[in-house]
């Protein structure tokens, strides 16, 4: 268990649906990145928050959009969706106050499935 | 900004010999490389990593190889067992000033018994 929480585990919701899948980061890790990854395929960078603020940008489509609360924890909205949307969705963190900024801890995923 | 590439992409190796997987990076600011297995369906394990003030790293049958001037890294697994059968990913990052972690393709080990 990397201490990294992910819900729902798994959604499946129709074309054109709107999810919001949740991410809370290990205890007092300040950065929390997002990465999709479809069938077969790498992990696809597409977004990281460090502390509530945006700091990287990835392969993030307009249609999703993320944010990071004040207690760390961050969202990931994907809305409008379609079939492609459908694919396993990683948070990761990394960064603990005081620590090693760069090791990074992956959760469980949440497999999304758009039908 | 960051170009990482890694091969094989497909590795098969009897139970008991070792398997090799290779990365390159492209920009000489990066200077931490971890190493993920992903076993179907789980999320990336990070099993060793290498910062670039060193060469060489092992934990027990696993070793990484960071060669900075040519830019790349190895993962070397001695013994290999069918429990190390997963998708291996390489990363490169930039330790205290970058953002983003650059990932490799990914390489599917099947350890033949």
């Amino acid at each position: 268990d990397s201490g990294v929480t992910q819900t729902p585990k798994h959604l499946i919701t129709a074309t054109g649906q709107r999810v919001t899948l949740r991410c809370s980061p290990r205890s007092g890790d300040l950065s929390v990145y997002w990465y999709q990854q479809s069938l077969d395929q790498g992990l696809q960078f597409l977004i990281q928050y460090y502390n509530g603020e945006e700091r990287a940008k990835g392969n993030i489509l307009e249609r999703f959009s993320a944010q990071q609360f004040p207690d760390l924890h961050s969202e990931l909205n994907l809305s409008s969706l379609e079939l492609g949307d459908s694919a396993l969705y990683f948070c990761a963190s990394s960064s603990p106050r005081g620590g090693v900024r760069e090791t990074q801890y992956f959760g469980p995923g949440t497999r999304l499935l758009v039908l | 900004g960051e170009n990482v590439e890694q091969h094989p992409s497909t590795l098969s190796v009897q139970e008991g010999d070792s398997a090799v997987i290779k990365c390159t990076y492209s920009d000489s600011a990066s200077n931490y490389f971890p190493w993920y297995k992903q076993e179907l369906g789980k999320r990336p394990q990070l099993i060793i990593d290498i910062r670039s003030n060193v060469g060489e790293k092992k934990d027990q049958r696993i070793a990484v190889t960071l060669n900075k001037t040519a830019k790349h890294f190895s993962l070397h697994i001695t013994e290999t067992q069918p429990e190390d059968s997963a998708v291996y990913f390489c990363a490169a990052f930039q330790a205290n000033t970058g953002n983003q972690f650059y990932f490799g393709t990914g390489t599917s080990l099947t350890v033949i018994p």
